[in-house]
């Protein structure tokens, strides 16, 4: 088992929808939670950074982690064709000393048609 | 504003020769760079962590005399991809983060092309 799964789609929806995306991971360890839009050859652009669970809203954004369940979620509002890209999650391991690891999942490529 | 500067966005060379891919942090002193490699639809692939002032981590499988880093100064960072052949023409990409919990953030990546 991969200690980050992500769907990575393509997942296309009409203008306007609601977007989910979705991380699972299996290292209960991950104690830092990330999303990152990629548009083609263009580097990640952070959309959200995290340490809890519960909700972080930011804009038409919202980022959801369940530790419980080690699960991870981002929601698009209201999603527009520029929305279209590659979405990653990410993940930290930080206990101190040589114990740190950061791992992204696949990505999962998004299309918002007009 | 942006955070990291990458430079050239896009380079094509020759098979043997060698090119050298700049990375600057803008925002603040990275003590810390990170090089990854994209290869088409897949994810990033962490090939090596610079530290500035001595020696740079690769990972496992990265060939450390082909990729040579050099960490000169707290906001720079450079990847030299050394006699370079077909299979290493990929996306490179660099990123920094302000301390070690701290989100990273990338350059907007080099395209390279070996022909």
């Amino acid at each position: 088992q991969k200690e980050v799964e992500q769907d990575p789609g393509p997942l296309s929806v009409p203008e306007g929808a609601i977007v989910s995306l979705n991380c699972t991971y299996s290292n209960s360890a991950f104690q830092y939670f990330m999303w990152y839009r990629q548009y083609s050859r263009k580097g990640p652009e952070l959309l959200m950074y995290t340490y809890s669970s519960g909700n972080k809203e930011d804009g038409r954004f919202t980022a959801q982690v369940d530790k419980s369940s080690k699960y991870i979620s981002l929601f698009i509002r209201d999603s527009q064709p520029s929305d279209s890209a590659t979405y990653l999650c990410a993940m930290i391991i930080n206990s101190g000393g040589s114990n740190y690891k950061l791992t992204f999942g696949k990505g999962t490529l998004l299309t918002v048609n007009p | 504003g942006a955070v990291v500067s990458q430079h050239p966005s896009w380079v094509i060379c020759k098979s043997g020769t060698s090119v050298k891919i700049e990375c600057r942090s803008l925002d603040f002193q990275a003590t810390t760079m990170f090089w990854y490699r994209q290869f088409p639809k897949q994810s990033l692939m962490l090939m090596a962590t610079s530290n500035e002032g001595s020696k740079a981590t690769y990972e496992q499988g990265v060939e450390k005399d082909k990729f040579l880093i050099n960490h000169a100064s707290l906001t720079l960072s450079t990847l030299t991809v050394t006699s370079a052949h077909p299979e290493d023409s990929s996306f490179y990409i660099c990123s920094v983060s302000r301390t070690a919990n701290s989100p990273l953030h990338f350059g907007n990546g080099t395209r390279l092309t070996v022909t």
